[in-house]
């Protein structure tokens, strides 16, 4: 069964103090692993797709990576501006984590 | 800028009535979803739909239906809400190609009395 599970479930930072949000992930043949990022009352933002294990992408203060098992999520001297819950998804998005709940605080 | 569109943003009704939930994109996009989100849960693909006249049921067993008539619009409806719907929901659409990212609209907050 296609399963996608991240952890922690919520994570608060002091400003700067950087850390990773981790995605696994069990598929039959993965075609896509992706982040979202989604602030409170609005809908998910893409932030990246990965394809291969070994492929990393960033953007900004934000790098994801990818193996065979699972993703990472790395947030790089966090600004509160970082806080939002952000999700993983395989399967073109018809499977998602439940979110790691991010909280910067200055 | 938000090219998909979802509304009413907030929804309350009471037990029983039938409802539509209005979403519109105009990115053009052959695919389209709807999700079911929880408070710390995970999104719930209801439906989605490949194009004109497609529709498939999601993971979430549900009692709402879809149609896709044109491109653009994919409307989802609660035949006799009920409290156990009450829930955010989110629509999204993506290019049919595989791998596509969803673009998401903000949601509506359907609270059933």
């Amino acid at each position: 069964e296609d399963q996608v599970t991240q952890s922690p479930e919520a994570l608060r930072l002091q400003e700067g103090e950087s850390s990773s949000l981790n995605c696994s992930y069990t598929v039959s043949g993965l075609r896509g692993l992706f982040w979202y990022r989604q602030d409170p009352g609005k809908g998910p933002e893409f932030l990246f797709t990965l394809y291969s294990a070994g492929e990393e992408k960033e953007k900004e203060r934000l790098k994801a990576t990818l193996t065979k098992k699972e993703s990472f999520l790395h947030i790089t001297a966090p600004k509160p501006e970082d806080s939002a819950t952000y999700l993983c998804a395989v399967l073109a998005g018809l499977s998602f984590g439940a979110g790691t709940t991010v909280t910067v605080r200055a | 800028e938000a090219d998909i569109y979802q509304t009413p943003r907030y929804l309350v009704i009471g037990t029983g009535k039938k409802i539509t939930l209005e979403c519109s994109q105009t990115m053009g996009h052959d695919k389209m979803y709807w999700y079911q989100q929880d408070p710390g849960m995970e999104l719930h693909l209801i439906h989605y739909s490949y194009g004109v006249n497609s529709t498939e049921k999601g993971d979430l067993s549900s009692e709402s239906t879809v149609s896709r008539i044109r491109t653009e619009h994919f409307p989802l409806t609660l035949e006799s809400a009920r409290p156990s719907h009450t829930s955010q929901y989110l629509c999204a659409s993506s290019e049919l190609r595989n791998n596509s990212p969803l673009h998401f609209g903000n949601g509506t907050r359907l609270t059933v009395t």
